[in-house]
C-alpha cells in the first residue's frame, strides 16, 4: 500500500484534458517538491514533471504540474493515443529518509 | 547522450547474494546522486536506495536497510547495489537512475536489469 495515493485508472479522448491526482501528507507533498513520471508499456520510467510544476527540456506543454498543500496533480492537455501510460507520482519523505512513489495511474486514451 | 546500463541480474535462491551494476556514460557521474528503483512484475515503482555525490549521504528504503548496500566508484563511472539475504519479494527490475538532488528519483533512468528470488 503506497502512501501517496493515486488513482489507479484514468481515460479520455483524444484532444480531451484529464487531470491525475496525488495525496500525500505534511512531511511528504506538503514538505517537499513533487515528481511525475512516464512509464511506456514495456519501457523504463521518464521523468515528466520535477519540483511540482517544470518540465524537463523536449516534455511537450500539454503536460503540466501542480501542488497545492499535500495533494498534487497532473495535467495533459489535448490528449494523444501516445500518452497511454502509466504515470507516478513520487516526493521525498522528511520522516522516512526515503523517497515514495504513488502506486501509479494507468491512462487510457479511448 | 546520457547512457545507464544496468547488469548482474539473473535468477538466485532465497537467501542468496547478488550484485547489481550500472554503468554511467555521456555525463559527468560524480555530480550527480545516484538511485536504484525498483518494480516487481505487474506492480508499481519502488524507491530502494540513493546515494550522494561523493558517498557521504546513504538512504534506504526500510525494506532493505541491513541486507542490501548501495555504493559508487567515481573514478570507473559505476553504480553497484549489493544484496544479500534475498527474499522471494525482493523479486523485481532493478533501474538505476541519476539524479541532481537527494528528493528525485531519477531523472534519467537504464533499462533495468530482471532480478528473480526463487528456488
Amino acid at each position: 500500500q503506497s502512501v501517496l495515493t493515486q488513482p489507479p485508472s484514468a481515460s479520455g479522448t483524444p484532444g480531451q484534458r484529464v487531470t491525475i491526482s496525488c495525496s500525500g501528507g505534511r512531511s511528504n507533498i506538503g514538505s517537499n517538491y513533487v515528481y511525475w513520471y512516464q512509464q511506456l508499456p514495456g519501457a523504463a520510467p521518464k521523468l515528466l514533471i520535477y519540483s511540482s510544476d517544470q518540465r524537463p527540456s523536449g516534455v511537450p506543454d500539454r503536460f503540466s504540474g501542480s501542488k497545492s498543500g499535500t495533494s498534487a496533480s497532473l495535467a495533459i492537455s489535448g490528449l494523444r493515443s501516445e500518452d497511454e501510460a502509466d504515470y507516478y507520482c513520487a516526493a521525498w519523505d522528511d520522516r522516512l529518509y526515503s523517497t515514495l512513489f504513488g502506486g501509479g495511474t494507468q491512462l487510457t486514451v479511448l | 547522450e546520457v547512457q545507464l546500463v544496468e547488469s548482474g541480474g539473473g535468477l538466485v535462491q532465497p537467501g542468496g547474494s547478488l550484485r547489481l551494476s550500472c554503468a554511467a556514460s555521456g555525463f559527468t557521474f560524480s555530480s550527480y546522486w545516484m538511485n536504484w528503483v525498483r518494480q516487481a512484475p505487474g506492480k508499481g515503482l519502488e524507491w530502494v536506495a540513493n546515494i550522494k555525490q561523493d558517498g557521504s549521504e546513504i538512504y534506504y528504503v526500510d525494506s532493505v536497510k541491513g541486507r542490501f548496500t548501495i555504493s559508487r566508484d567515481n573514478a570507473g563511472n559505476s553504480l553497484y547495489l549489493q544484496m544479500n539475504s534475498l527474499r522471494a519479494e525482493d523479486t523485481a527490475v532493478y533501474y538505476c537512475a541519476r539524479a541532481l538532488y537527494y528528493d528525485n528519483a531519477g531523472d534519467n533512468w537504464g533499462q533495468g536489469t530482471l532480478v528473480t528470488v526463487s528456488s
